[in-house]
């Protein structure tokens, strides 16, 4: 069973706030991304990490920012809160090393913004 | 390019009933996996199955089976006797060659409804 956290689980802030969005896991994967899924129901990638100082921007370009200074942490970042970025954002981790590539998913940050 | 077709976007059943989700997928990798996630409506996504694609074999998993045909580029998931936990989005997925590494190309999804 995947063990991979978020949190807020729910956020209302509002336009102009700075928020960061947790999360982590404890699996020990050196894989983890982010994805922004709208109600339209598509995910879009839209930043991912191979590993500890790594960062690399997704398909879909986002105004959020990521660092990954440890294994098991990978937060996302909105400087300046906009009411076109409130979607549902999910994150995921994955251990291709064991050669297996399915993404384990956290149970998602419902944010809004006003 | 990569892509993954679920051409169902609701499907509403009766209880009981079985019922069929098609994917479609395109690909320019010779080697590629392939998923589908469950998404209840809490939110999160849930794995459920890896094929690759040196693999086509049928599996079954309890009322869960998928069928993985290389020859049409499909991998359908059939819910066979239906049941309302069974109400949820579901995700096909495809893996896309990155750099070192694999990313996951996602299908639109489709909304199952069962009713009771």
């Amino acid at each position: 069973e995947a063990d991979i956290y978020q949190t807020p689980r729910y956020l209302v802030i509002g336009t102009g706030k700075k928020i960061t969005l947790e999360c982590s896991q404890t699996m020990g994967h050196d894989k983890m991304y982010w994805y922004q899924q709208d109600p339209g129901m598509e995910l879009h990638l839209i930043h991912y990490s191979y590993g500890v100082n790594s960062t690399e921007k997704g398909d879909l370009s986002s105004e959020s920012t990521v660092s990954r200074i440890r294994t098991e942490h990978f937060p996302l970042t909105l400087e300046s809160a906009r009411p076109s970025h409130t979607s549902q954002y999910l994150c995921a981790s994955s251990s291709p090393a064991r050669n297996s590539y399915e993404q384990y998913f956290g149970p998602g940050t419902r944010l809004t913004v006003t | 390019a990569q892509k993954v077709t679920q051409a169902q976007t609701e499907i509403s059943v009766v209880e009981k009933e079985d019922v069929t989700l098609d994917c479609v997928y395109e690909t320019r990798d010779t080697t590629y996996y392939l998923f589908w996630y469950k998404q209840p409506p809490s939110g999160e996504l849930v794995f459920l199955i890896r094929r690759n694609s040196f693999d086509e074999q049928n599996e079954i998993s309890g009322r869960y089976s998928w069928n993985f045909q290389k020859s049409t580029s499909s991998f359908n998931f059939t819910i066979t006797a239906s049941q309302v936990v069974d109400s949820a989005v579901y995700f096909c997925a495809l893996s896309e060659e990155m750099d070192s590494s694999y990313k996951l190309i996602f299908g639109s999804g489709t909304r199952l409804l069962v009713r009771p």
